[in-house]
């Protein structure tokens, strides 16, 4: 069982609503990274943290997509204004350090209505 | 970035039989090489990893090789079974000692292992 928990694992959303979903990182794990994955399976990579610091994010994210890891608390993606083109796996995964090894929860599976 | 390419998208092999799936790189600089394995409606899985220091790695029935100077890496399955039956990624990241490394993914390969 993946010690990476992600919730919900459905969401389902018409355009132009918010979607959120939440991740909690494996204990002991510094750095998160969300993954977008389509229907084709293909991995985009969004943005990741190191505690509560962006480390890296990409264009996308920088507009429409907002992301959190706040002390204490799981760690948040949101879409603001969803669009039929998010629907999508959103993959969380986390890692002692940015280059070990990435362990991935189970995802929030979107559908964009 | 870091471009990862993926070969073939479809395997289908007999049970018992070897299945190799390939990928190669385009950044020099990558030095660290993870193979994931998704089934359908799961969490992709890390099943065997290899750092550039290193040219091959085996776990169990589970083989990575590694060529920097072709810039590619392979992943070898011997004696499949048809839990084996899955998605299959490559991947690819910058380990330069900093925490934003991030992998860049391969585009999958769906193995079927026939019984």
């Amino acid at each position: 069982n993946s010690k990476v928990i992600q919730t919900p694992r459905y969401l389902v959303k018409g355009q132009g609503q918010k979607a959120k979903m939440r991740c909690i990182p494996e204990k002991g794990h510094p750095v998160v990274f969300w993954y977008q994955q389509n229907k084709n399976n293909e991995f985009k990579f969004l943005i990741n943290f190191q505690n509560q610091e962006v480390l890296q994010q990409i264009d996308m994210t920088e507009k429409r997509f907002s992301a959190e890891c706040p002390s204490n608390s799981p760690c948040s993606l949101e879409i603001q204004s969803s669009e039929a083109g998010d629907s999508a796996l959103y993959l969380c995964a986390s890692s002692l350090s940015g280059n070990e090894r990435l362990f991935f929860g189970h995802g929030t599976k979107l559908s964009v209505l | 970035g870091e471009q990862v390419e993926q070969l073939p998208s479809i395997l289908r092999v007999q049970e018992g039989s070897s299945a190799s799936i390939n990928c190669s790189y385009e950044d020099s600089a990558s030095n660290y090489f993870p193979w994931y394995k998704q089934e359908p409606g799961e969490n992709p899985k890390l099943i065997i990893d290899i750092r550039s220091n290193m040219e091959r790695k085996q776990i169990q029935e589970l083989i990575v090789l590694l060529d920097k100077k072709a810039k590619r890496f392979s992943l070898h399955i011997t004696d499949t079974q048809p839990g084996d039956s899955a998605m299959y990624f490559c991947a690819a990241s910058v380990n330069s000692g900093g925490s934003n490394a991030k992998l860049t993914f391969g585009k999958g390969t769906k193995l079927s292992v026939k019984s």
